[in-house]
Formats: C-alpha cells, sequence, structure tokens
C-alpha cells in the first residue's frame, strides 16, 4: 500500500468557521507533512512532522495548527481563514532517512474560503 | 541556499515528439532528485529519482541522470503520449527530510 489519503475531496468554509483536514498512511512512514498549493505555482512547506513531533514550522500563521496523533494521522485544524488561504493542501509522508528519500502525497483537499 | 530552477512552460509538442524538460539544482551536499507529475486537480506522483551523482532513475519511458558536475537532472521521453499531459516537477531532497521544487513545467501533448 503507497497511499496516503486525504479528506475530504472537497472544502468550503466561512471566515468563521473551523475545520480540519485530515490525513492518513499507512506504509510505516514516520515523517509526514503538510503543503500548501496555489494554482500553477509548485507546493510551499507547511509543517513537517518527524516521529509525531513537529520538526519544521515554515512560519504559517496561527491560523493552521497542524496535529500528529499518533504515526498513520496528520491533521490540519483550521480555524478564521481568508480568502487567500483557499488553495489545495497537500499531504505527503517520507521515511525519516536524512532526507535522501521520496514523499509520497496525497491527492490533496481543495479548501476554498469565502 | 538550497533551490531548482525549471525551464519556463507550457511546453506544446505534438504525440510521438522528443520531450526534454531542463531542471539545474543549487545545494550544499548531496541531495537525492527527484521527479514529480501533477494531473489536474489531483496530487503529486513521483515519476522518478535518483540518489548520487550519474545515477540515472527511469519509469514509464522517462528517464533523468543527475549530472552532479552541470547541477543538472533534465527529463526526457523518446516519444510523448497525449496522455503525458501534465505538469512536471523538480525536486531536490536534503537537509532532514525538506523538499525542495522547482516552479514547475506544463506539457501539453496534442495527437
Amino acid at each position: 500500500d503507497t497511499e496516503v489519503t486525504q479528506t475530504p475531496k472537497h472544502l468550503v468554509m466561512g471566515m468563521t468557521n473551523k475545520k480540519s483536514l485530515k490525513c492518513e498512511q499507512h506504509m510505516g512512514h514516520r515523517a509526514m507533512y503538510w503543503y500548501k498549493q496555489k494554482a500553477k505555482k509548485p507546493p510551499e512547506l507547511m509543517f513537517v512532522y518527524s516521529y509525531e513531533k513537529l520538526s519544521i514550522n515554515e512560519s504559517v500563521p496561527s491560523r493552521f495548527s497542524p496535529e500528529c496523533p499518533n504515526s498513520s494521522l496528520l491533521n490540519l485544524h483550521l480555524h478564521a481563514l481568508q480568502p487567500e488561504d483557499s488553495a489545495l493542501y497537500l499531504c505527503a509522508s517520507s521515511q525519516v532517512l536524512g532526507g535522501n528519500t521520496e514523499a509520497f502525497f496525497g491527492q490533496g483537499t481543495r479548501l476554498t474560503v469565502v | 541556499g538550497n533551490s531548482v530552477t525549471q525551464m519556463e512552460g507550457p511546453v506544446t509538442l505534438s504525440e510521438e515528439a522528443f520531450l526534454t524538460i531542463n531542471c539545474t539544482y543549487t545545494a550544499t551536499g548531496y541531495p537525492s532528485l527527484f521527479w514529480y507529475v501533477q494531473y489536474p486537480g489531483e496530487g503529486l506522483q513521483l515519476l522518478l529519482k535518483a540518489t548520487k551523482a550519474d545515477d540515472k532513475g527511469s519509469n514509464k519511458g522517462f528517464e533523468a541522470t543527475y549530472r552532479k558536475e552541470t547541477t543538472s537532472f533534465h527529463l526526457e521521453k523518446g516519444s510523448v503520449q497525449v496522455s503525458d499531459s501534465a505538469v512536471y516537477f523538480c525536486a531536490l531532497g536534503y537537509n532532514f527530510n525538506k523538499f525542495y521544487f522547482g516552479s514547475g513545467t506544463k506539457l501539453n501533448v496534442k495527437p
């Protein structure tokens, strides 16, 4: 199984809503990532978890709150977002082997903030 | 610092034409290099990888060789198909799992 599963596939939320994005993998990977991708742009790293601990936060606003409850799950909690936060949010996972290993990506959640 | 530079797109080719998408990188140390492909509305799929200098990655008729002397990892395919139409991202994996992506190159293949 080389799948990273993200739910939901699409999400529309108001600026005062609270919602969560979910990501799951069963490849035994101990590194998990959140990326944000705007249209016609490359993915931008947001967070990296390694062994369920946050290891990289790319100065992401606090309205995005990641959580890694166990080695298979990664959540991204959203609160008080702005319309400019509308984007494709991608989850990825990889082995933790010093960086020289590929990341496996999910299909993404298409988020629209209204 | 670390960065990846890809050729500007879109690249438009006829079916069965030869494809080259240029990618060069800047990195300290010894990163692994990757090509990812993204079809419309989908996530990124790993196309191929190379982990050290002179390695050649290949998959589905695509090839790329890790050239340390020219800091390049150009993607090639001998005969493209309409189904290859997608956006292609060159990336380097370095420094504890942080991946650096190029800007992406859109490929359009016409019948």
